[in-house]
Order: structure tokens, then sequence, then C-alpha cells
């Protein structure tokens, strides 16, 4: 089947703009997670939904991130007002169950001008 | 503060010979242990994986290798080979009555010399 899909793959955005990533995980997977990587930094975590909740929200760099996810498919991950230290590349990653094996996106690259 | 630590930012070997990628970590509540590589412009795919009631796991190529009182693993790629050229990255996780994202090393870029 499909594995983990995210759009964009590329996102250019002037500071103070919002933005909206989205990634759709495997079908049939109930946790999925939200990861950051900066240039030449390893994956740092953001979020997690069990369903379509979030019992940890801790990795959320400031208030201006937010995320949400339908059932247990689509999530959409928003930075409000965005800025040049937001430049990564996000990550999304699936689980069949919580503490399974993570399966990984593309990621979206987003540049914050 | 790195909770998990990959010191090398790069190893280069030989065709045929052994990679050996070390990884630490200081959180002794880490219970299970990850090793995922990356290809320029993909996502993380997962490798192998060790709970901490093992000291080895084994998969074809892969063994990781995991010593709790050290706080130390390592993965063993024996014979590399040219597509083994990647990044790879060291995660980790701990039970805490539900899950938590991984906690990520910042990778070591391994490079197989024909």
């Amino acid at each position: 089947g499909a594995g983990v899909s995210q759009s964009p793959s590329n996102k250019v955005t002037e500071k103070g703009k919002d933005v909206e990533l989205r990634c759709d995980p495997i079908s049939g997977h109930t946790a999925l997670y939200w990861y950051r990587q900066r240039l030449g930094q390893g994956l740092e975590f953001l979020i997690y939904f069990q369903g379509n909740s979030a019992p940890d929200k801790s990795g959320l760099p400031s208030d201006r991130f937010s995320a949400e996810r339908t059932g247990e498919s689509v999530s959409t991950l928003t930075i409000q007002r965005t800025q040049q230290e937001d430049s990564a590349v996000y990550l999304c990653a699936s689980s069949l169950h919580p503490r399974g094996e993570q399966y990984f996106g593309p990621g979206t690259r987003l540049t914050v001008t | 503060d790195q909770q998990v630590k990959q010191n090398s930012p790069s190893l280069s070997v030989q065709e045929g010979r052994i990679s050996i990628l070390n990884c630490d970590y200081t959180n002794s509540m880490f219970d299970y242990f990850l090793w995922y590589k990356k290809y320029p412009a993909e996502g993380p795919t997962f490798l192998i994986s060790i709970s901490s009631i093992k000291d080895k796991n084994e998969d074809g190529r892969f063994t990781v290798f995991l010593n709790k009182s050290a706080k130390h693993l390592s993965l063993h790629i024996v014979p590399s080979q040219p597509g083994d050229s990647a990044v790879y990255f060291c995660a980790a996780s701990a039970t805490g009555g539900g899950a938590d994202g991984l906690t990520f090393g910042k990778g070591t870029h391994l490079i197989i010399q024909p």
C-alpha cells in the first residue's frame, strides 16, 4: 500500500505569513508524529497524535505552532506568523500502534524568507 | 541537552569491510532503540531496533548491539555495500504510559568507498 505522504514537498513563504503542512499517514496507523529537522541537526519531536487526540504537545516550539488530526487520517501542522528560524524540513511519521516502528514521509522543506 | 549523541558526523569505509556506527545516550529511562537510514530528499527509513531486554539484534547484514551499563549502542554493517551510503540516525524512546516521539541523534554520514 501507499506510504506516508506529505504536501507540499517544498514551500517558500515570506516572514509573517501563515503556512499549513499536510500529512497523510499509512491507512490503519493510529499513531502520527510530527518532527522538524533543521540544517545540520537531528530530528526534533514536535507533537504526537493517538487517533485524533494529542496527549503530548510539549514539543511544539511556540504557540505559533498548532496541529490537528481528523480521525485516524490526515493531519495538518499550521505555523502562524512564520519566522526565519522556522525554516526546516518538517517530517511526518505514522505507526500501527504506539511505540511501533515509525514510517516517515518525504518531508516538507519550508523556507521562510 | 542532547539525550542521544552520535559523535561522528561522518564515517568512510571501504566496500566489503565492516561499518560500525556508534551512539550514546544519557536518559536511563530509554528502553527502546532504533536505527534509521536517510537518503537525501527522502524521509528516514526504519532499519533495525532493539529492546533494552536484549543486548543484540541481528537482521541480515545489520546487527545492533546494546550496552546498557555504558548507555551505548552500535550498528554493525557487514559487508558494507555502496548502497549503504546514507545518513544513519540513532533514536530512542522511553516507556511512559503512552507513546512519545523518538529522540534522535544528529546522524552519521556513512560513505562507502569502492
